[in-house]
């Protein structure tokens, strides 16, 4: 049972546009939210978070949407920059547990188009 | 600061052999996570431990294993390889305690080992 859904595999987005990355939870005891970026051959890295107390997280370029209701979050990037082509994970936990466990989506490739 | 360090960065091993994986966290993290990355899996957790005990384990067979040293080093076992189990290792190293208001839960990965089992 996938608890963290990322239902779009791939997005291409021209370079300057938005990117909106998207991404569903089933938990309803989840309330901190990440999104990660991955290279390849590299580690992910952290690009910017969200608790359940807010519904908007700003971060540069970067900005990410939480809508408890609907179980759903999205990262846009605005503008998109070629740089930005890697694959995007959102991750959910539950911190009140007091524990790192995250699960993970299962990515969305964005590729920026020059 | 230096980041998370993971040895080996690729190995080759033959079903039925077993091998260790090393973590090296950030100084001064106490929690270090395991997770199996899989074309089409994403990342699934393994294990987390913190001040060297296990706090929290993934739906993963025994045959996987990890432990956590006094200096916070840590190191993930996997017994009798399969040929399922060729994946991107990757571990992740926390200050601590997360707390939901402060936004501290972030993980900070390392490059991952790749495991290819023949």
């Amino acid at each position: 049972d996938q608890q963290v859904k990322q239902n779009s595999p791939s997005l291409s987005v021209q370079e300057g546009r938005i990117s909106i990355l998207n991404c569903d939870y089933t938990n309803s005891m989840f309330d901190y939210f990440l999104w990660y970026k991955k290279y390849p051959a590299e580690g992910p890295t952290f690009l910017i978070s969200i608790s359940s107390i807010k519904d908007k997280n700003e971060d540069g370029r970067f900005t990410v949407f939480l809508n408890k209701s609907a179980k759903h979050l999205s990262l846009h990037i605005v503008p998109s920059q070629p740089g930005d082509s890697a694959v995007y994970f959102c991750a959910a936990s539950a911190p009140a547990s007091g524990t790192y466990k995250y699960i993970f989506g299962t990515g969305t490739r964005l590729k920026v188009l020059a | 600061k230096a980041g998370v360090t993971q040895t080996p960065r690729y190995l080759i091993k033959t079903r039925g052999q077993q091998v260790t994986l090393s973590c090296s966290p950030i100084s001064g993290h106490r929690s270090v996570s395991w997770y199996q990355q899989t074309p089409g899996q994403g990342l699934q957790f393994l294990f987390e431990y913190f001040s060297e005990t296990q706090r929290n384990k993934g739906n993963f067979p025994g045959r996987f294993s990890g432990r956590q040293f006094s200096n916070s080093r840590s190191e993930m076992n996997v017994s009798t390889l399969e040929l399922g189990d060729s994946a991107l290792y990757l571990c992740a190293s926390s200050p601590g305690q997360p707390t939901l208001y402060l936004d501290t839960g972030e993980l900070f990965f390392g490059e991952g080992s790749r495991l290819t089992v023949l």
